[in-house]
């Protein structure tokens, strides 16, 4: 089963804000990392959250994260056209005695609206 | 070099076929990962270098292998291509094991 989950689509008003949810099952992941992927591209970072922070701001990005219910949030507000990319949520997790590797959501597809 | 690249671009390969996806770092960093997205499973990790000479099977290794002979380079080798293993491909590096990824441009694969 998916062991990071997100919704797969999300359509915004440019302007508006928009709201990424993500359900992590890790409870002992330290980082948790949202990536952006514009079309025909790799994957680029976005922002990161480390695992003892509430919130982050950068910018026009807000990252909240709730670990009691193991739940991490996207905003980005004022929302542009070139918003539109597919944004994975992805928590580093141990996989072994000193190793950690990162599980990636599958990816919610956010289409801004001119 | 800046970065993370990968190569070729894109490729269409008979069934049966060996193939080698070339991946290649100038950023010194230690960890090194491969990756395919297929719509609808997201990101799925197919093996793994914690270290240069070390390697690691991820959640889709079969039909995969993977060498780490120096820092810089991981190159994934299809074996003998089948049509399942058409997807695009993406390896990453991070400065060690879990954490920020770096991520190459892709390369999109066809097994015909």
């Amino acid at each position: 089963g998916e062991d990071v989950e997100q919704s797969l689509f999300l359509s915004v008003r440019e302007g508006d804000s928009s709201v990424i949810n993500c359900t992590y099952t890790d409870s002992s992941s330290t980082y948790l990392y949202w990536y952006k992927q514009e079309p025909g591209a790799g994957l680029q970072l976005l922002t990161y959250i480390f695992s003892n922070m509430d919130m982050k701001q950068d910018q026009r990005l807000t990252v909240l994260l709730n670990k009691k219910d193991k739940h991490l949030s996207l905003r980005i507000a004022d929302t542009q056209t070139g918003d539109s990319a597919i944004y994975f949520c992805a928590e580093s997790r141990q996989s072994g005695a000193g190793s950690y590797q990162l599980t990636f959501g599958k990816g919610t597809k956010l289409s801004v609206i001119p | 070099i800046a970065g993370i690249t990968q190569a070729p671009t894109s490729q269409i390969l008979a069934a049966g076929r060996r193939m080698t996806l070339r991946c290649t770092q100038d950023m010194r960093h230690n960890a090194m990962y491969w990756y395919r997205q297929d719509l609808g499973l997201g990101l799925r990790l197919i093996h793994y270098s914690n270290t240069a000479g070390t390697t690691g099977k991820g959640e889709v290794p079969d039909g995969y292998s993977v060498s780490r002979a120096n820092t810089d380079d991981f190159p994934l080798t299809l074996a003998s291509a089948v049509p399942s293993q058409t997807s695009v491909y993406f390896c990453a590096s991070s400065k060690s094991h879990g954490n920020e990824q770096f991520f190459g441009p892709g390369t999109r694969l066809t097994v015909l």
